[in-house]
C-alpha cells in the first residue's frame, strides 16, 4: 500500500528557514498535501500540489516536488514562534470526488527564541 | 458554528463498551471522512462517505467498526465490545467532494479522544 514518512522532529531558530521532507511510495499519487496540527486545533491545510508540478510558491511557504525520486519538501521562510505545529505530509490518488488521504507521521516543529 | 464538530471531545470508557462519537460537518459538505489518529502518528483513513452512503471502508479495522450517515449530513462512528488498541484521537472531517475545485481540501474537526481502560 502507499507509504509517506517524514522526520519526527526539526528544531529552528526565530527568523531561519525550516525545511521538512517527506518521501511517499506511490507513484501514481496525484496531488501532494501539507498539513498543519495546532494543540487543541484540527488539522488544517497549509499548501499542495500537483504532481505534474516541480514548485509552488505561497508566500511564506516553498513547496517542491521531484517526482523521480518521490521527495516532497516544505520550506518556511523567517520562522516565527507561531508556526511552531505538527506538520504532516499527505498524498492522494484523487479518484474523482474521493479525496482519500494517505497521511505521513508528522514532523513536530519546534522554533528556538 | 462553521467548522466540523465533533462530539464528545473526550470519552472514557471501559474494555468491552460500546461507544457513539458523532460528527457535524460543514453546512453543504457532501463528503464526509472518519480518521484515527493514534499517539506520535499520522492520520488513518478509515472510511468515506458521499451523501448519505459509504463510498470507502476499507479503512476499517474490523467489523466491531461501524458509521452511517443516515440523511447524509451528521454522521455517528460506532465501536463495539472496545478494546484497548481502540484508544486514539477519532477524527472527521468534511468536504465539498469532487471537480470544480482543489482535492484534498478536507476540514478537520479537533476530534473525539477515545481511552479504553
Amino acid at each position: 500500500g502507499e507509504d509517506v514518512e517524514q522526520s519526527l522532529f526539526l528544531s529552528v531558530r526565530e527568523g531561519d528557514s525550516s525545511v521538512i521532507n517527506c518521501t511517499y511510495t506511490d507513484s501514481s499519487s496525484t496531488y501532494l498535501y501539507w498539513y498543519k496540527q495546532e494543540p487543541g486545533a484540527g488539522l488544517q491545510l497549509l499548501t499542495y500540489i500537483f504532481s505534474n508540478m516541480d514548485m509552488k510558491q505561497d508566500q511564506r511557504l516553498t513547496v517542491l516536488l521531484n517526482k523521480k525520486d518521490k521527495h516532497l519538501s516544505l520550506r518556511i521562510a523567517d520562522t516565527q514562534t507561531g508556526d511552531s505545529a505538527i506538520y504532516f505530509c499527505a498524498e492522494s490518488e484523487a479518484n474523482f470526488g474521493n479525496e482519500k488521504l494517505t497521511f505521513g507521521t508528522g514532523t513536530r516543529l519546534t522554533i528556538i527564541p | 458554528g462553521a467548522g466540523v464538530s465533533q462530539t464528545p471531545s473526550n470519552k472514557v470508557t471501559e474494555k468491552g463498551k460500546y461507544v457513539e462519537l458523532r460528527c457535524d460537518p460543514i453546512s453543504g459538505h457532501t463528503a464526509l471522512y472518519w480518521y484515527r489518529q493514534s499517539l506520535g502518528q499520522g492520520p488513518e483513513f478509515l472510511i468515506y462517505f458521499q451523501g448519505t452512503g459509504a463510498a470507502d471502508d476499507s479503512g476499517l479495522p474490523n467489523d466491531r467498526f461501524f458509521a452511517v450517515r443516515p440523511e447524509g449530513s451528521v454522521s455517528t462512528l460506532k465501536i463495539q465490545r472496545t478494546e484497548r488498541g481502540d484508544s486514539a484521537v477519532y477524527l472527521c472531517a468534511s468536504s465539498l467532494g469532487g471537480g470544480g475545485r482543489i482535492t484534498g481540501e478536507l476540514f478537520f474537526g479537533e476530534g473525539s479522544r477515545l481511552t479504553v481502560l
